[in-house]
């Protein structure tokens, strides 16, 4: 089945960073764009931008530009979110999340997400 | 980009009927068919309710229902149950080919 399964929990301190990531199974990962959003504690949930499996072409909110790097690896269908220069308002859970129609059909990472992997918690504390 | 906004509550008593309002601008909402409804319980995952506005997953429920006028889209869940009550987050692409999410609605069955 269709499935994304993410890292475990990290502690980071202050302004170190963090790389989460979110294998994908079941499906052909280049052919997806995949999201990254994250949710503060008690918060709604926050768009943090997209990748394209297959070029590696990406997009970021302008609020985590210079601070946010999305890569991936297709030789393990595994798609990456790393944020530097943490702090303690980055305290998350960051979630990676699969669009629901292939590149093809839906371009440009316009579509909906239909599969989001489990979730990783970041805690971000001194 | 500033998010969608949503009612931070709405309630409902078991078989009546509620609707969420999400609105945004030109530039997302407005602009584009592609609004998404998220729905999540405590300590999960959103899960896709909506996509293209109206359009439902394979495997939601036909009670679940999206429309969209102008700059506003809309979520209803009709014959409202006890299951219904979790948060609910609608999405936009917009013109600078990012998305960004709505506000978040608590829905609370009486």
């Amino acid at each position: 089945q269709v499935q994304l399964v993410q890292s475990g929990a990290e502690v980071k301190k202050p302004g170190a960073s963090v790389k989460v990531s979110c294998k994908a199974s079941g499906y052909t990962f280049t052919g997806y764009y995949m999201h990254w959003v994250r949710q503060a504690p008690g918060q709604g949930l926050e768009w943090m931008g997209w990748i394209n499996p297959n070029s590696g072409g990406t997009n970021y909110a302008q609020k985590f530009q210079g601070r946010v790097t999305m890569t991936r690896d297709t030789s393990i269908s595994t798609a990456y979110m790393e944020l530097s220069r943490l702090r303690s308002d980055d305290t998350a859970v960051y979630y990676c999340a699969r669009v629901t129609r292939h590149i093809v059909v839906v371009p440009a990472a316009r579509d909906g997400m239909d599969v989001w992997g489990q979730g990783t918690t970041v805690t971000v504390s001194s | 980009q500033s998010a969608l906004t949503q009612p931070a509550s709405v309630s409902g008593s078991p078989g009546q009927s509620i609707t969420i309002s999400c609105t945004g601008t030109s530039s997302d909402v407005g602009g584009y068919n592609y609004v998404s409804w998220y729905q999540q319980h405590p300590g999960k995952a959103p899960k896709l309710m909506i996509y293209d506005v109206s359009n439902r997953p394979s495997g939601v429920s036909n009670r679940f229902s999206g429309s969209k006028s102008g700059n506003t889209a809309s979520l209803t869940i009709s014959g409202l149950q006890a299951e219904d009550e979790a948060d609910y987050y609608c999405s936009s692409y917009t013109s600078s080919s990012t998305h960004v999410f709505g506000t978040g609605t608590k829905v609370t069955v009486l």
